[in-house]
């Protein structure tokens, strides 16, 4: 799949660092967020979600904070590997079913 | 399952002709989502299906732009006519609900030139 490429925020680590990529999503009344991983040539890829009434929630390496106050989501990837090399979406889902995506931010990991 | 599956994986036309994606969901899967990707926009959503109705159209962006979901298993996109600025990536995506997290296929790369 082709992302947006040339002007995506882009994060570089080192093999078996921890990742941390930020979002700021934009409605109050979202009761749902997802992290999607998209590697080159393929469809976003279902990571991890939240529910707007959970502040954390972790799975395999990955974990996932929710800040409603100031409308911030996170995601933490644990000792970061060459195969998470990919970019990174956030999205909310609005009232309803609408899911909208966040423009993305790109994960370089160092060998 | 095979996951959504989603034809042509390439597609190059030229301006003006009609074009038409198609789509597979998820056998189950009672939503079905149709995306675009550009590097300028992002994951824009088209339309929405849900039980095989249209529920949502309104990020369709021209009347140039079609969707139809005559089953649970299959949904088309079509534009006629095609434009350049049509160019770009087609996802489509399906759920078991409106309010999960989506299964995408892996999208067709659309070029008109």
């Amino acid at each position: 799949g082709e992302s947006v490429g040339l002007h995506l925020p882009t994060l570089s680590v080192q093999e078996g660092d921890n990742s941390i990529i930020n979002c700021a999503y934009s409605n109050s009344a979202s009761d749902y967020f997802i992290w999607y991983k998209q590697e080159s040539g393929k469809g976003p890829q279902f990571i991890i979600d939240i529910r707007s009434n959970m502040d954390k929630r972790q799975g395999q390496r990955v974990t996932v904070l929710l800040n409603k106050t100031v409308k911030h989501l996170s995601l933490q990837i644990a000792a970061t590997q060459p195969g998470d090399s990919a970019v990174y979406f956030c999205a909310e889902r609005l009232e309803g079913f609408k899911t909208i995506f966040g423009a993305g931010t790109r994960l370089f990991v160092k060998a | 399952d095979a996951g959504v599956i989603q034809s042509p994986r390439h597609e190059v036309t030229e301006m003006g002709q009609e074009v038409t994606l198609r789509c597979k969901p998820i056998s189950g899967h009672n939503s079905l989502f149709w995306y675009r990707q550009t590097m300028m926009r992002g994951l824009e959503l088209l339309i929405y299906f849900n039980n095989n109705v249209p529920i949502d159209d309104s990020g369709m962006p021209e009347d140039r732009f079609s969707a139809k979901m005559p089953n649970a298993s299959f949904s088309t996109l079509k534009i006629q006519p095609s434009e350049p600025r049509d160019s770009a990536v087609y996802f489509c995506a399906s759920s078991l609900d409106r309010v999960g997290s989506y299964t995408f296929g892996s999208g067709t790369r659309l070029t008109v030139v």
